[in-house]
């Protein structure tokens, strides 16, 4: 069983338009992330909700807005997509306040 | 700002060889050292973690080594293999519950 599964793991679209990415976790950590690899391969965080309450949002444009609806769900909508959203999307997960991340396999965005 | 500061941005190390990336940070809050290994299409995986109270950890052929009066951590494979070939990326992590990576060094292990 996968523990931290993300749908879908390609997406390719127009500028413009308004796409969702999913994230589930099997482990029962308290803690999920969304982080964002660009093409330097560089890992970005962007948003983390423990236990569905938000608790790190980065300096990201508003048009992302991460939406948890338990704590084994985090998914990530982007609206009015841009050239410059196309890269790796990461969801993960963690125990709250130690250990490390477990990371899902990755959605790869790609705007056209 | 790039909290954690890594490098070789690559290397090339011949098999059984010995591949050392090092990484050096500035927040003296970071309490947790983690070294991630990523191959292309899949997500950064777990490889070896270290908190600042040991100088180093080992298991298998991934040794740890930490310096915290010099702020500097770093990975060192032992008798490199080719599916070792990957991209590491070292970590750190503080109270505010957020891990900041290093840029990532691409490692390719010659047959």
């Amino acid at each position: 069983d996968t523990a931290v599964s993300q749908t879908p793991k390609y997406l390719v679209t127009q500028m413009g338009n308004d796409k969702s990415i999913k994230c589930e976790q099997n482990l029962g950590h308290d803690t999920m992330y969304w982080y964002k690899q660009d093409s330097k391969k560089f890992l970005k965080i962007m948003f983390s909700y423990n236990n569905k309450e938000l608790i790190i949002n980065e300096t990201v444009p508003n048009r992302f807005s991460p939406k948890s609806p338990d704590k084994a769900h985090l998914n990530l909508h982007i609206n009015s997509l841009e050239l410059g959203d196309s890269a790796v999307y990461f969801c993960a997960s963690s125990p709250l306040d130690r250990g490390g991340y477990t990371f899902g396999s990755g959605t790869r965005l790609t705007v056209v | 700002q790039q909290q954690v500061k890594q490098s070789p941005q690559s290397l090339i190390v011949q098999k059984g060889g010995i591949s050392i990336i090092n990484c050096a940070y500035e927040n003296t809050a970071f309490d947790y050292f983690p070294w991630y290994q990523q191959f292309p299409g899949k997500g950064p995986a777990l490889l070896i973690a270290i908190r600042p109270d040991v100088s180093e950890k080992k298991e298998g052929r991934f040794t740890i080594s930490f310096n915290k009066s010099a702020k500097q951590f770093s990975l060192h494979i032992m008798d490199s293999q080719p599916g070792d070939s990957a991209t590491y990326f070292c970590a750190a992590k503080g109270n505010d519950y957020k891990l900041s990576f290093g840029a990532g060094t691409t490692v390719t292990v010659r047959a």
